[in-house]
């Protein structure tokens, strides 16, 4: 079975100052790693994803995330908040077809 | 816009009736996936398509409920008898292969009265 952690209900960052919006997953075999974000009434929009490779991935709108693979976490990052950045944001681990996503983080970030 | 559409966006009914949604993905997708999100939680998986065979099922997908996708290009979910705990956001998704991301459409909002 795949799981996902996101440990932070709410993130609470200042525009211009970094943040973080955290995810560790549990899953069998080497998954594939997503991040999307959700506007209220909206599906889930794309952010990055890493598959392979160079350990920090960078995506939309200013975004990185960095895998790591003995923490099994894969942590979204963004080295300066924007107040249009507050949003919902759910981590994916995908294996095979079938996706497993976070419970969400809400990021509100203040002027 | 050439991204997935859902219809219809938000759906009323009565507990006991029946409902059906339609997702139309990205039209060179042959993948797609149903999912229900409830407020606070992340969408959790229903059921996916390759093409039009329905090659996987969550156990969370109870007798009630029923997806097709007949000609593996649109695809409708049906639920029957509905019942309080239906009541959900009802998210389509569609991809090109496995390690590319979902286009979600914006869901149906499904209320029962």
């Amino acid at each position: 079975a795949q799981s996902v952690a996101q440990p932070e209900d709410q993130v609470n960052v200042a525009e211009g100052n970094p943040l973080t919006v955290k995810c560790t997953y549990s899953v069998s075999g080497n998954p594939y790693l997503f991040w999307y974000v959700q506007y209220p009434n909206r599906g889930l929009q794309f952010l990055l994803k890493y598959i392979t490779g160079d350990n920090l991935v960078k995506g939309s709108y200013g975004f990185e995330a960095e895998f790591n693979k003995s923490q099994t976490s894969f942590h979204l990052k963004k080295p300066s908040a924007l107040v249009s950045d507050s949003a919902l944001y759910f981590c994916a681990v995908r294996v095979g077809s079938k996706s497993t996503f976070g419970d969400g983080t809400t990021l509100t970030v203040k002027p | 816009d050439t991204g997935v559409s859902q219809d219809p966006r938000h759906k009323i009914t009565k507990r006991g009736q029946n409902v059906t949604f339609r997702c139309d993905p990205i039209s060179e997708h042959n993948r797609l996936y149903w999912y229900r999100q409830t407020l606070g939680q992340g969408p959790e998986f229903l059921t996916y398509f390759q093409n039009e065979a329905q090659l996987e099922k969550s156990r969370l997908l109870s007798d009630r409920f029923s997806a097709e996708r007949p000609k593996g290009s649109f695809s409708t979910l049906e639920i029957q008898r509905t019942e309080q705990g239906d009541s959900a956001m009802y998210l389509c998704a569609s991809s090109l292969t496995n390690d590319q991301p979902q286009h979600f459409g914006d869901g149906t909002r499904l209320s029962i009265l």
